[in-house]
């Protein structure tokens, strides 16, 4: 069965660049969550969806966002960037998004805002 | 909301000693406790979880954990560690409304030989 996908796996952009990211789940998974790490906030989660619907919401600005498609795949997008949004990002999918479910995590996306 | 504290940020030992990863929480409710592992270049791995039940938690690689309520804590440990157990490790909470974690900032544990 393959794991969790992120693409791409590295990235550099420009400050006021606008990026988007790729996460394609387990089969059979209906929950993505996002999460961004950084060496001094840790893991900060973005967000959350479940059936195409946003389910859950961390304290992030408006300029990140995020959508889900019907075969469960999500992209999450980042408009304006600022430098600190250098980050590894990372993407986890479970069954359900409940706490019986394992999330599983995909490698990252690795960004670098120059 | 939930926070989550791992009092060690590294933690440097032995090849074959034991070892504890220290994790404490705070929340009002009761909670879902992890324990995760990242590997360099690499996602998360799922060590183990408690959800309920036996306070004393088995997970993969020879590791535990074991939940005390009264000290809100969840301390991982492996008695006998490897060289291959060096990588960083993450403590995260969720509470019965689950659609997101609270990790703590992380314990890089480094295993000597």
């Amino acid at each position: 069965k393959a794991g969790v996908t992120q693409t791409p796996r590295y990235l550099i952009k420009t400050r006021g660049q606008q990026v988007t990211l790729s996460c394609s789940p387990i089969s059979g998974h209906r929950s993505v969550s996002w999460y961004q790490q950084t060496p001094g906030q840790g893991l900060q989660f973005l967000f959350e969806y479940f059936s195409e619907t946003q389910r859950n919401k961390g304290n992030f600005p408006g300029r990140f966002s995020g959508r889900q498609f019907s075969n469960s795949r999500s992209e999450m997008n980042v408009s304006t960037l600022e430098l600190g949004d250098s980050a590894l990002y990372l993407c986890a999918s479970s069954r359900a998004g409940g706490p019986r479910d394992e999330q599983y995590f995909g490698p990252g996306t690795r960004l670098t805002v120059t | 909301a939930q926070s989550v504290t791992q009092l060690d940020s590294q933690v440097p030992v032995f090849e074959e000693a034991p070892v504890e990863l220290r994790c404490n929480y705070s929340s009002s409710v009761s909670v879902y406790l992890f324990w995760y592992v990242q590997y360099p270049n690499q996602g998360l791995q799922l060590l183990l979880k408690y959800l309920s039940g036996s306070t004393l938690v088995k997970g993969i690689n020879g590791f535990e954990a074991e939940f005390n309520k009264s000290q809100t804590s969840f301390h991982l440990r492996k008695p006998s560690v490897h060289i291959s157990d060096t990588a960083e490790y993450f403590c995260a909470v969720s509470d019965y409304n689950f659609n997101k974690f609270y990790f703590g900032s992380g314990t890089k544990l480094n295993v000597k030989p």
